[in-house]
Protein backbone atom coordinates (compact mmCIF):
# COMPACT_ATOMS: atom_id res chain seq x y z
CA UNK A 1 0.00 0.00 0.00
CA UNK A 2 1.98 3.22 -1.31
CA UNK A 3 1.71 5.96 0.99
CA UNK A 4 1.08 9.45 0.05
CA UNK A 5 3.14 10.20 -2.54
CA UNK A 6 4.44 14.26 -3.73
CA UNK A 7 6.24 15.26 -6.73
CA UNK A 8 8.29 16.77 -7.32
CA UNK A 9 10.73 15.99 -4.75
CA UNK A 10 12.84 19.22 -5.34
CA UNK A 11 12.04 22.11 -6.99
CA UNK A 12 14.14 25.36 -8.27
CA UNK A 13 11.75 28.41 -9.39
CA UNK A 14 13.34 32.13 -10.62
CA UNK A 15 11.22 34.61 -8.89
CA UNK A 16 8.18 35.44 -10.82
CA UNK A 17 7.87 32.03 -11.97
CA UNK A 18 4.44 29.45 -10.70
CA UNK A 19 5.44 26.15 -8.78
CA UNK A 20 3.19 23.51 -9.28
CA UNK A 21 3.46 20.74 -6.59
CA UNK A 22 1.49 17.37 -6.94
CA UNK A 23 0.07 14.83 -4.26
CA UNK A 24 -1.50 11.74 -4.53
CA UNK A 25 -3.46 10.68 -0.92
CA UNK A 26 -3.24 7.12 0.37
CA UNK A 27 -5.41 4.68 -1.49
CA UNK A 28 -8.57 5.10 0.00
CA UNK A 29 -8.19 8.33 1.54
CA UNK A 30 -10.33 11.35 -0.23
CA UNK A 31 -9.17 13.75 2.40
CA UNK A 32 -5.94 15.97 1.85
CA UNK A 33 -4.07 18.61 3.78
CA UNK A 34 -1.05 20.81 2.62
CA UNK A 35 1.26 22.13 5.76
CA UNK A 36 4.37 24.60 4.84
CA UNK A 37 7.45 24.21 6.99
CA UNK A 38 10.03 27.16 7.21
CA UNK A 39 13.94 26.41 7.87
CA UNK A 40 13.78 25.49 11.14
CA UNK A 41 10.16 25.89 12.17
CA UNK A 42 7.11 23.67 12.82
CA UNK A 43 4.75 23.17 10.09
CA UNK A 44 1.69 25.43 9.36
CA UNK A 45 -1.54 24.72 8.06
CA UNK A 46 -2.80 25.80 4.99
CA UNK A 47 -5.76 24.00 3.71
CA UNK A 48 -8.03 21.08 3.90
CA UNK A 49 -9.49 20.12 0.76
CA UNK A 50 -12.11 16.80 -0.25
CA UNK A 51 -12.63 15.82 -3.58
CA UNK A 52 -13.76 18.84 -5.44
CA UNK A 53 -14.02 20.67 -2.29
CA UNK A 54 -11.75 23.07 -0.44
CA UNK A 55 -13.10 22.54 3.36
CA UNK A 56 -10.67 25.02 5.21
CA UNK A 57 -8.50 27.19 3.51
CA UNK A 58 -7.49 29.88 6.41
CA UNK A 59 -3.83 28.88 6.56
CA UNK A 60 -3.84 29.82 3.13
CA UNK A 61 -1.91 33.75 2.16
CA UNK A 62 -4.67 35.26 0.38
CA UNK A 63 -2.40 36.14 -2.58
CA UNK A 64 -0.32 34.03 -5.10
CA UNK A 65 -1.58 30.63 -3.71
CA UNK A 66 -4.52 28.22 -4.25
CA UNK A 67 -4.88 24.63 -4.03
CA UNK A 68 -7.13 22.10 -5.82
CA UNK A 69 -8.47 18.31 -5.65
CA UNK A 70 -10.20 17.41 -8.24
CA UNK A 71 -12.28 14.54 -9.08
CA UNK A 72 -9.53 12.84 -11.02
CA UNK A 73 -6.14 13.16 -10.57
CA UNK A 74 -4.27 14.67 -7.75
CA UNK A 75 -4.33 17.37 -5.26
CA UNK A 76 -1.92 20.40 -6.68
CA UNK A 77 -0.64 23.32 -4.70
CA UNK A 78 0.02 26.22 -6.73
CA UNK A 79 1.94 29.64 -6.23
CA UNK A 80 1.91 32.17 -8.44
CA UNK A 81 4.67 34.55 -9.32
CA UNK A 82 7.27 33.02 -6.74
CA UNK A 83 9.02 34.55 -4.14
CA UNK A 84 12.65 33.81 -2.05
CA UNK A 85 9.89 33.62 0.94
CA UNK A 86 8.09 30.90 -0.59
CA UNK A 87 11.40 28.83 -0.44
CA UNK A 88 10.15 25.43 2.10
CA UNK A 89 9.18 22.44 2.47
CA UNK A 90 5.49 21.98 1.59
CA UNK A 91 4.07 18.60 3.06
CA UNK A 92 0.66 16.75 1.85
CA UNK A 93 -1.17 14.66 4.15
CA UNK A 94 -4.26 12.53 3.77
CA UNK A 95 -6.56 10.79 5.60
CA UNK A 96 -9.53 8.21 5.17
CA UNK A 97 -11.88 10.51 7.37
CA UNK A 98 -11.85 13.79 8.83
CA UNK A 99 -8.34 14.31 10.83
CA UNK A 100 -9.30 14.50 14.56
CA UNK A 101 -8.84 13.00 17.46
CA UNK A 102 -7.77 9.71 16.97
CA UNK A 103 -8.02 9.63 13.17
CA UNK A 104 -4.25 9.86 12.03
CA UNK A 105 -3.60 11.69 8.68
CA UNK A 106 -0.46 10.53 6.85
CA UNK A 107 2.20 13.01 5.79
CA UNK A 108 4.12 12.24 2.53
CA UNK A 109 7.88 12.75 2.38
CA UNK A 110 7.54 17.02 1.11
CA UNK A 111 8.50 19.07 -1.60
CA UNK A 112 11.27 21.08 -0.96
CA UNK A 113 10.80 24.05 -3.22
CA UNK A 114 14.10 27.06 -3.61
CA UNK A 115 13.32 30.21 -5.44
CA UNK A 116 16.45 32.08 -6.51
CA UNK B 1 1.10 33.83 17.95
CA UNK B 2 2.67 30.91 18.89
CA UNK B 3 -0.37 28.42 20.38
CA UNK B 4 1.65 25.24 21.22
CA UNK B 5 5.39 26.09 22.84
CA UNK B 6 7.47 23.54 22.66
CA UNK B 7 11.77 23.54 24.35
CA UNK B 8 14.01 22.82 24.12
CA UNK B 9 15.54 23.66 20.55
CA UNK B 10 17.55 21.50 20.54
CA UNK B 11 18.71 18.13 23.49
CA UNK B 12 21.82 15.80 23.20
CA UNK B 13 21.58 12.81 25.43
CA UNK B 14 24.02 10.15 25.74
CA UNK B 15 22.60 6.26 24.59
CA UNK B 16 20.49 4.87 27.36
CA UNK B 17 19.73 8.18 28.52
CA UNK B 18 16.24 9.99 28.90
CA UNK B 19 15.43 12.56 26.46
CA UNK B 20 12.30 15.14 27.72
CA UNK B 21 10.48 17.18 25.18
CA UNK B 22 8.06 19.89 27.03
CA UNK B 23 4.96 21.27 25.19
CA UNK B 24 2.66 24.18 26.91
CA UNK B 25 -1.01 25.26 25.16
CA UNK B 26 -2.92 28.26 26.13
CA UNK B 27 -6.19 26.84 24.15
CA UNK B 28 -8.27 24.87 26.25
CA UNK B 29 -10.17 24.29 23.33
CA UNK B 30 -7.26 21.57 21.76
CA UNK B 31 -8.85 18.28 23.05
CA UNK B 32 -5.91 15.57 21.08
CA UNK B 33 -2.47 15.70 21.20
CA UNK B 34 -0.72 14.04 18.95
CA UNK B 35 3.53 13.80 18.76
CA UNK B 36 5.43 13.44 15.40
CA UNK B 37 8.87 12.49 14.91
CA UNK B 38 10.89 13.89 11.31
CA UNK B 39 13.84 12.14 10.02
CA UNK B 40 15.92 14.38 7.55
CA UNK B 41 14.62 14.71 3.89
CA UNK B 42 11.48 13.21 5.29
CA UNK B 43 7.76 13.93 5.98
CA UNK B 44 6.54 13.82 9.75
CA UNK B 45 4.83 10.06 11.10
CA UNK B 46 2.56 10.00 14.24
CA UNK B 47 4.67 8.91 17.13
CA UNK B 48 2.45 8.49 19.83
CA UNK B 49 -1.17 10.47 20.79
CA UNK B 50 -3.08 11.31 23.84
CA UNK B 51 -6.62 13.24 25.12
CA UNK B 52 -6.67 15.25 27.75
CA UNK B 53 -9.01 13.40 30.05
CA UNK B 54 -5.78 10.58 30.42
CA UNK B 55 -2.54 11.71 32.23
CA UNK B 56 -0.22 9.45 30.49
CA UNK B 57 0.30 6.84 27.80
CA UNK B 58 3.04 4.57 27.55
CA UNK B 59 3.97 2.93 24.13
CA UNK B 60 7.22 0.83 24.49
CA UNK B 61 9.65 3.40 25.14
CA UNK B 62 7.72 6.34 24.33
CA UNK B 63 5.60 8.06 27.21
CA UNK B 64 3.40 11.47 27.19
CA UNK B 65 3.05 13.15 30.74
CA UNK B 66 -0.38 14.78 30.36
CA UNK B 67 -1.13 18.00 32.91
CA UNK B 68 -4.27 18.77 31.96
CA UNK B 69 -4.28 21.82 34.66
CA UNK B 70 -1.33 23.53 33.95
CA UNK B 71 -1.70 22.74 29.94
CA UNK B 72 1.06 21.25 29.85
CA UNK B 73 2.39 17.59 28.14
CA UNK B 74 5.82 15.98 27.90
CA UNK B 75 7.84 13.19 25.72
CA UNK B 76 9.29 10.95 27.61
CA UNK B 77 11.77 8.70 25.18
CA UNK B 78 13.41 6.11 27.29
CA UNK B 79 16.61 4.14 27.24
CA UNK B 80 17.53 6.61 23.87
CA UNK B 81 19.01 5.67 21.21
CA UNK B 82 20.88 6.68 18.07
CA UNK B 83 18.12 5.76 15.93
CA UNK B 84 16.20 8.08 17.62
CA UNK B 85 17.91 10.92 16.79
CA UNK B 86 15.40 13.17 14.64
CA UNK B 87 13.39 16.05 15.19
CA UNK B 88 10.21 15.57 17.03
CA UNK B 89 7.13 17.77 17.13
CA UNK B 90 3.90 18.18 19.53
CA UNK B 91 0.84 19.20 18.02
CA UNK B 92 -2.70 19.58 19.23
CA UNK B 93 -5.91 19.78 17.42
CA UNK B 94 -7.27 23.23 16.82
CA UNK B 95 -10.80 21.87 15.10
CA UNK B 96 -11.57 18.26 13.22
CA UNK B 97 -9.09 19.44 10.47
CA UNK B 98 -6.22 21.09 11.74
CA UNK B 99 -3.45 20.54 13.25
CA UNK B 100 -1.02 22.77 15.47
CA UNK B 101 2.81 22.05 15.62
CA UNK B 102 5.58 23.27 17.90
CA UNK B 103 8.56 24.62 16.50
CA UNK B 104 10.30 21.12 17.35
CA UNK B 105 13.34 19.35 19.10
CA UNK B 106 16.30 18.00 17.66
CA UNK B 107 17.28 15.22 19.20
CA UNK B 108 20.81 13.92 19.06
CA UNK B 109 21.64 10.75 20.71
CA UNK B 110 25.21 9.79 21.26
CA UNK B 111 26.68 5.84 21.36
Amino acid sequence: NAGVMQNPRHLVRRRGQEARLRCSPMKGHSHVYWYRQLPEEGLKFMVYLQKENIIDESGMPKERFSAEFPKEGPSILRIQQVVRGDSAAYFCASSPYTAGPGNTIYFGEGSWLTVV
Amino acid sequence: QQQVKQSPQSLIVQKGGISIINCAYENTAFDYFPWYQQFPGKGPALLIAIRPDVSEKKEGRFTISFNKSAKQFSLHIMDSQPGDSATYFCAAYETTDKLIFGTGTRLQVFP
